[in-house]
């Protein structure tokens, strides 16, 4: 009964670098995003996906990638790490559009040096 | 453009006193979905409740409870009797069906804090 598990939970990288967040969920959800947590920002949306091959931009996208290959997998590509993408990143899903009830995964605490 | 407004950061208070959190919300959609989440010290965020805009019946859930007004646009959480194990920051959240990004809107949550 694993929900939403994201991997990693903690990552230093260099700035310029890229890396891959993993998300992955095993609740056959078709709705699942991505959102990041800054200090009094509260939770800001960067990429979502109604479902397999379907993905949209959020209100944050700039400097990130995601695909949807899969049901299960959301992962989200960050091209070139810039200290201003320090945060911490939060995949969600949901059985639908409408977030009857979004489940978040642990947090991927992300800082750029 | 959807907008949700905590207008508490911090709220302080001592255990056993009820204390309510102020969310208010923008919206043009005539059907929209409210949520509140708690995110413990430990980080993660724990789903509350969720209301849709056409159900403005207040909800009671232990000592949690709701208070949902169309005509003041708000969506306001108490919790009567606080336990030092309600310490946490809390998001009131957005969805509208009605075009844009499909994504919550959040708050920037109140913090609250339990003194035993």
């Amino acid at each position: 009964n694993a929900g939403v598990t994201q991997t990693p939970k903690f990552q230093v990288l260099k700035t310029g670098q890229s890396m891959t967040l993993q998300c992955a969920q095993d609740m056959n959800h078709e709705y699942m995003s991505w959102y990041r947590q800054d200090p009094g920002m509260g939770l800001r949306l960067i990429h979502y996906s109604v479902g397999a091959g379907i993905t949209d931009q959020g209100e944050v996208p700039n400097g990130y990638n995601v695909s949807r290959s899969t049901t299960e997998d959301f992962p989200l590509r960050l091209l070139s790490a810039a200290p201003s993408q320090t945060s911490v990143y939060f995949c969600a899903s949901s059985y639908d559009r409408v977030n009857t009830e979004a489940f978040f995964g642990q947090g991927t605490r992300l800082t750029v040096v | 453009a959807q907008k949700v407004t905590q207008a508490q950061t911090e709220i302080s208070v001592v255990e056993k006193e009820d204390v309510t959190l102020d969310c208010v919300y923008e919206t043009r959609d005539t059907t929209y979905y409210l949520f509140w989440y708690k995110q413990p010290p430990s980080g993660e965020l724990v789903f509350l409740i969720r209301r849709n805009s056409f159900d403005e019946q207040n909800e009671i859930s232990g000592r949690y409870s709701w208070n949902f007004q169309k005509s003041t646009s708000s969506f306001n959480f108490t919790i009567t009797a606080s336990q030092v194990v309600d310490s946490a920051v809390y998001f009131c959240a957005l969805f509208t069906s009605g075009g844009g990004a499909d994504g919550l809107t959040f708050g920037k949550g109140t913090h609250l804090i339990i003194q035993p």
